[in-house]
């Protein structure tokens, strides 16, 4: 099956700076990476998704990168602010089924 | 839309009982996932329907575990007999079947064993 690996676990930036968080895929049949956000208490919800016919994705502050070559895939936080302040999931989905997370990165931005 | 259901919010019962988590999944969305969310291991799937029907459950820890699905609008998670070890946030969350579409997730139940 699908595993996916996420780095870093922690990650602390100031107010202001870009933050990068990494994942990597084992099923070369993922075509699907979408990013979720889940703060202290709440469910996670989707900030960000990108498919695999498409190398690179932006919404505002946030963008992903797809290297399926590599297989791995990256989340980019520019200008970060305190509320980007949470724990972020990337995803994989094979055959657009079955959905595996990965470890989690919980980011502090530090005003 | 109010989005996927799920009962209780909380739910604290001593070790050796029997709990029903609950969920009503988004009306039109054709699958459903139960996963299991701790510190140490993070969101793991534990088994996930399409159209009613389990098509994935080895993820399900043992025996202890059962989910069903008897209609597109309702699925339970038990757990038979309960155990410490299984305290964690139980979520809930549906999605279309077609192509690449997002979960949505419950908000969750949290159960405490003690």
């Amino acid at each position: 099956g699908e595993n996916v690996e996420q780095h870093p676990s922690t990650l602390s930036v100031q107010e202001g700076d870009s933050a990068v968080i990494k994942c990597t895929y084992s099923d070369s049949a993922s075509n699907y990476f979408p990013w979720y956000k889940q703060e202290l208490g709440k469910r996670p919800q989707l900030i960000i998704d990108i498919r695999s016919n498409v190398g690179e994705k932006k919404d505002q502050r946030i963008a992903v990168t797809l290297n399926k070559t590599a297989k791995h895939f990256s989340l980019h936080i520019t200008e970060t602010q305190p509320e980007d302040s949470a724990v972020y999931f990337c995803a994989a989905t094979p055959g657009y089924q079955k959905v595996t997370f990965g470890t989690g990165t919980k980011l502090q931005v530090i005003p | 839309d109010a989005g996927v259901i799920q009962s209780p919010r909380h739910e604290v019962t001593e070790m050796g009982q029997e709990v029903t988590l609950r969920c009503k999944p988004i009306s039109g969305h054709d699958y459903l996932f139960w996963y299991r969310q701790t510190m140490m291991r993070g969101l793991e799937l534990l088994i996930y329907f399409n159209n009613n029907v389990p098509i994935d459950d080895s993820g399900m820890p043992e025996d202890r575990f059962s989910a069903k699905m008897p209609n597109a609008s309702f699925s339970t998670l038990k757990i038979q007999p309960s155990e410490p070890r299984d305290s964690a946030v139980y979520f809930c969350a549906s999605r279309t079947g077609t192509g690449s579409s997002p979960l949505h997730f419950g908000n969750g139940t949290r159960l405490t064993v003690t």
